[in-house]
Formats: structure tokens, C-alpha cells, sequence
């Protein structure tokens, strides 16, 4: 059952122009999404976070929005640089039961995002 | 240097023979994961370890055990490796006392070949 889900395997797009990777998950439980970038032969890099209690969250080009109701929540780069050319995941976590920590994540599949020049 | 590393980064084996992969992370963090990445399935979790008398299993640990031997070393063992443990191994670490909304950082992975 995958419960953080990305139905883009890919996405194209215009040196310059807008990126927006969207990402849906399933369980209402999750109240902290991040998004993570990944290069070839690297580990993932953490890019930015957004926690349940709010629907926007800015980071110079990067600009994540939550939507609770529809349990979305999508990442946009704008502009778009080349340099963006990589495997987006995002992934959820959920306090444990009984407490407040979290830790642990779960993860949508990964988008491929292009960036022509 | 990197904060987490990871070896061997590349490592063909043979079915049915143990092996290794290490972590080590000069973060300080106590909590450390290893995870798996398989095409289309993203990053599923193997096991986990709070601190070094915490060891829990994640979604997918049959086939595998690991061993916390400090808080900055994280283990992960194939007992008797099979081709479908064909995969590419990431180690994180997180920081426990960040509390809520906690990040984790990830190693460089490393690419595992099962014959």
C-alpha cells in the first residue's frame, strides 16, 4: 500500500520557466512533508520542509504548498535552472503513537525533473 | 569531509554470501536508519536505531539484521545475500533532540550487485 504517492515518473521543462512536482499521500496521520533532491551517485539532499499547520512554505526558488483537505502537496521551482536537473522525492512522516517524536519517513517513488537550457 | 559516509560505495557479490555495509556520521546525531531505493519504489526502511540500545525493524528487514557499535557507526549485514537484495543502500541520521520535525541526511549510498 504506498501511502505517499508521485504519478509523475518524469517532467520536462524550459530552462527559466516553472517546475511543479506534486505528491499525494494517503494517510491522515502524516503531519510533517519534506521534498529531497537527488543527484546520481549521491544521497538525497534535504531541500524543504512543511509542517501540517501551515500551507506555504518559501525558500527562495523553492516554494512548497500542503493541502490538507486533498491531501496534496506539490514543490515549485521557479525559475527552473538546469542545475534543478535531478530525482525529486518527497516523503511524510507521523508522530509515534502516544508521542511526539518523528523520524520516521516514508516516501513517494521520485519524480526525474529536466531542466532544458 | 562528508558527514555521512558510507562503505563500500560499489560492491558485487555472489548469492548466498554474507556481507557488510557500513555507515559512520560526525553529526553527533543519535538516531541512524538504513534504508533501500529500488526504480519506482523509492526509499523503503530497513531498520532503525534511536540510540545505541535501540534497534527496530522498519518495512522491509527480513533478510537483514544490523548492529549499532557506537553512536556514530550504523551496520547493515546480508546473511546470506539473494539477487533480489540487488539494490542501491542509503544510511541517514537524524538528530533526537530536535524533537518534532525532525530532517534526516542522508549518506552517498551504496550500489549493491547480487549475482
Amino acid at each position: 500500500d504506498q501511502q505517499v504517492k508521485q504519478n509523475s515518473p518524469s517532467l520536462s521543462v524550459q530552462e527559466g520557466r516553472i517546475s511543479i512536482l506534486n505528491c499525494d499521500y494517503t494517510n491522515s496521520m502524516f503531519d510533517y512533508f519534506l521534498w529531497y533532491k537527488k543527484y546520481p551517485a549521491e544521497g538525497p539532499t534535504f531541500l524543504i520542509s512543511i509542517s501540517s499547520i501551515k500551507d506555504k512554505n518559501e525558500d527562495g526558488r523553492f516554494t512548497v504548498f500542503l493541502n490538507k483537505s486533498a491531501k496534496h502537496l506539490s514543490l515549485h521551482i521557479v525559475p527552473s535552472q538546469p542545475g534543478d536537473s535531478a530525482v525529486y522525492f518527497c516523503a511524510a512522516s507521523a508522530p509515534w503513537a502516544g508521542g511526539t517524536s518523528y523520524g520516521k519517513l516514508t516516501f513517494g517513488q521520485g519524480t526525474i525533473l529536466t531542466v532544458h537550457p | 569531509d562528508a558527514d555521512v559516509t558510507q562503505t563500500p560505495r560499489n560492491r558485487i557479490t555472489k548469492t548466498g554470501k554474507r556481507i557488510m555495509l557500513e555507515c559512520s556520521q560526525t553529526k553527533g546525531h543519535d538516531r541512524m536508519y538504513w534504508y533501500r531505493q529500488d526504480p519506482g519504489l523509492g526509499l523503503r526502511l530497513i531498520y532503525y536505531s534511536f540510540d545505541v540500545k535501540d534497534i527496530n525493524k522498519g518495512e522491509i528487514s527480513d533478510g537483514y539484521s544490523v548492529s549499532r557499535q557506537a553512536q556514530a557507526k550504523f551496520s547493515l549485514s546480508l546473511e546470506s545475500a539473494i539477487p533480489n537484495q540487488t539494490a542501491l543502500y542509503f544510511c541517514a541520521t537524524s538528530d533526537l533532540g530536535s524533537g518534532m520535525e525532525e530532517t534526516q541526511y542522508f549518506g552517498p549510498g551504496t550500489r549493491l550487485l547480487v549475482l
